[in-house]
């Protein structure tokens, strides 16, 4: 079963503008994390934030966590065509595994 | 590029066959992880294996198995396959045990067609 879901499933923007996607998850966390996969390649770790972090920056990216609201973003700033990519939220636990959600495909043009 | 190395790309096989995807792992890391990426069921846990040990199994079938060798390397054996099997099959790695939900490092997949 899924953890982690996010919202939208799917986003189209223009380069320049900025993407936001969401994460929400169920149970208690020690961390969720960002990927990035491109298609039909491996997931990129993008970003990592801790459970008793509110906010976190990396480049032209921009976590932030809610765990009151069990809940996550990712803001992505200035988009680029080579954003385009499937963004997945992942859950971290104390059970040794990372659970994924389903992905938000996002489509910058150019 | 991760440092995590997947063999093979690609694999077409018929039902009922028997299929072994290796993975070596980036340089230094002890733990490897088996994920199963299809349309409908998303990314899916398979197992951990850290420093040649199981640590956590999750969605796995009795069909599926897989080990870490003393070199770290691992393999994933999947046998009396059926239709519904086919996915991309990843392999990630992560320094340590993995107890706190690391972050992973990916190889690009094998992709599993069963025809």
């Amino acid at each position: 079963s899924q953890q982690g879901e996010e919202d939208p499933q799917a986003l189209s923007i223009q380069e320049g503008e900025n993407a936001t996607m969401n994460c929400s998850y169920k149970t208690s966390i020690n961390n969720l994390q960002w990927y990035r996969q491109n298609s039909g390649r491996g997931l990129v770790h993008l970003i990592l934030i801790r459970s008793n972090e509110r906010e976190k920056h990396s480049g032209r990216l921009r976590v932030t966590l809610d765990t009151s609201k069990k809940s996550s973003s990712l803001l992505i700033t200035a988009s680029r065509a080579a954003d385009t990519a499937s963004y997945f939220c992942a859950t971290g636990g104390s059970n040794y595994k990372l659970t994924f959600g389903k992905g938000t495909l996002l489509t910058v043009n150019p | 590029d991760s440092g995590v190395t997947q063999t093979p790309k690609h694999l077409i096989t018929a039902t009922g066959q028997r299929v072994t995807l290796r993975c070596s792992p980036r340089s230094g890391d002890l733990s490897v992880y088996w994920y199963q990426q299809s349309l409908d069921q998303g990314l899916q846990f398979l197992i951990q294996y850290y420093n040649g040990e199981e640590r956590a199994k999750g969605n796995i079938l009795e069909r599926f198995s897989a080990q870490q060798f003393p070199d770290l390397h691992s393999e994933l054996n999947l046998s009396s396959l059926e239709l519904g099997d086919s996915a991309l099959y990843f392999c990630a790695s992560s320094g340590d045990s993995g107890g706190s939900g690391p972050p992973l490092h990916f190889g690009n997949g094998t992709r599993l067609t069963v025809t």
